[in-house]
């Protein structure tokens, strides 16, 4: 079962522009996380926030968390060709349960 | 040098053959999960153990074993009930369900 849903599902950008996906969730969390993941490699963790924090930076990444909406967003800003890849929201939900990942938001990042 | 690693990369199996996958982590992690990915889509859950000697099936099992008798390694055997098997399998390790998880780098099975 998917608790996160990314969106949009696929998005194509300028390098040097922002880029904005969104991930929404049905039930209540402790924390959600973001992962990249290149084609045809593992996922790599890039951010964890948790339910009493509302937005939180690692180097280029912006990301944002509204409980009352159950939706987070995640913000690349200036972005690379490097940075093209899926991303992926994952949510925990009942206590001792494993996370559960969306179906990712695609990015590519024209040079 | 840590880490999660998944053996072989590439696997070709023909139809009506078991295949085992390997991985093995040195992250002295308790947790290990089995994923399953499709062409364009996301993860879904195969199988997943929390300790040593127990684990429990995720949302796919049906087709599906493993074992968890250390806790560095939980391969992952696709059986042949298992009717579409091709597609690419990740396996990861954490501390804790809702903590950070570190995968492999994943094996790309196909079905000849």
């Amino acid at each position: 079962s998917q608790q996160g849903e990314e969106d949009p599902q696929a998005l194509s950008i300028q390098e040097g522009e922002n880029a904005t996906m969104n991930c929404s969730y049905k039930t209540s969390i402790n924390n959600l996380q973001w992962y990249r993941q290149n084609s045809g490699r593992g996922l790599v963790h890039l951010i964890l926030i948790r339910s009493n924090e509302r937005e939180k930076h690692s180097g280029r990444l912006r990301v944002t968390l509204d409980t009352s909406k159950k939706s987070s967003s995640l913000l690349i800003t200036a972005s690379r060709a490097a940075d093209t890849a899926s991303y992926f929201c994952a949510t925990d939900g009942k206590r001792n349960t494993p996370l559960v990942f969306g179906k990712g938001t695609r990015l590519s990042v024209i040079a | 040098d840590g880490g999660i690693t998944q053996s072989p990369k590439y696997l070709f199996r023909k139809e009506g053959q078991n295949v085992t996958l390997s991985c093995e982590q040195n992250l002295n992690h308790d947790a290990m999960y089995w994923y399953r990915q499709d062409p364009g889509q996301g993860l879904r859950l195969i199988y997943y153990s929390q300790i040593v000697n127990d684990f429990q099936k995720g949302d796919i099992a049906e087709g599906y074993s493993v074992s968890r008798e250390k806790k560095e390694s939980f391969p992952l055997t696709v059986t042949s009930a298992q009717k579409n098997p091709t597609a690419f399998y990740l396996c990861a390790s954490t501390t804790g369900p809702s903590d950070t998880q570190y995968f492999g780098p994943g094996t790309r099975l196909t079905v000849l």
